[in-house]
């Protein structure tokens, strides 16, 4: 159980233009999703706060604009890299935590997306 | 405000040596405290989680740590190490507040295991 997917694994795009990751809870609802961006060898910036319904609560420093991301059900999160930029390549996880259910203290990790903008 | 402190970005042991990650944290509430494990490229993994009972935890794979109070510590050890062990090892924190709250990441140990 408690099962997280992202798609796509891999990406390679052109810079300018937009790329959607997703993620998905598989076996259960989750109520907040987490997106992190980690550079190589580095450790995990939480980037964003997603509730399902509501908007996102953005970290300082990231741009709203640029990382678009939507919550509208219980099982599926999206960010948007919006006119992608090299700057933006990097390895994006996703987390999700089941607030109703399991452990409301525990996050579960998506395997990661690996972003490279040429 | 909460944040951790990873000693030693990179740990070097032998096959069935013990392995020692340190984990020093920083919180103005109780903690939560986790350790978790990531292979390369993809996502990660919970080995443990400190959850204000037990102060010795046990997690997976034979790995355990210990909250210590008053050396606001929760390392990570193992008895004997094993190849399948080299990873990245991330401590992280959270607030004890009874309801969600973000994770804060330490910057990462790489464990190598050498025969």
């Amino acid at each position: 159980g408690a099962v997280v997917s992202q798609h796509p694994s891999r990406v390679i795009c052109k810079s300018g233009t937009s790329v959607k990751i997703e993620c998905r809870s598989l076996d259960f609802q989750a109520t907040t999703m987490f997106w992190y961006r980690q550079f190589p060898k580095q450790s995990l910036m939480l980037m964003a706060t997603s509730n399902e319904g509501s908007k996102a609560t953005y970290e300082q420093g990231v741009e709203k604009d640029k990382f678009l991301i939507n919550h509208a059900s219980l099982t599926l999160s999206t960010l948007t890299v919006t006119s992608a930029h090299p700057e933006d390549s990097s390895f994006y996880i996703c987390s999700a935590r089941d607030l109703g259910g399991r452990s409301h203290i525990e996050q579960f990790f998506g395997p990661g997306t690996r972003l490279t903008v040429l | 405000a909460q944040s951790v402190t990873q000693l030693g970005s990179h740990v070097s042991v032998s096959e069935g040596a013990l392995v020692l990650l340190r984990c020093n944290y920083s919180s103005s509430v109780p903690p939560y405290l986790f350790w978790y494990v990531q292979y390369p490229n993809q996502g990660l993994q919970l080995l443990l989680k400190y959850t204000s009972a037990a102060t010795l935890v046990k997690g997976i794979n034979g790995f355990e740590a210990e909250f210590k109070k008053s050396e606001t510590s929760f390392h990570l050890t193992k008895p004997s190490a094993h190849m399948s062990d080299a990873a990245e090892y991330f401590c992280a924190v959270s607030r004890n507040t009874g309801t969600a709250s973000k994770l804060t990441f330490g910057t990462g140990t790489r464990l190598q295991v050498t025969l």
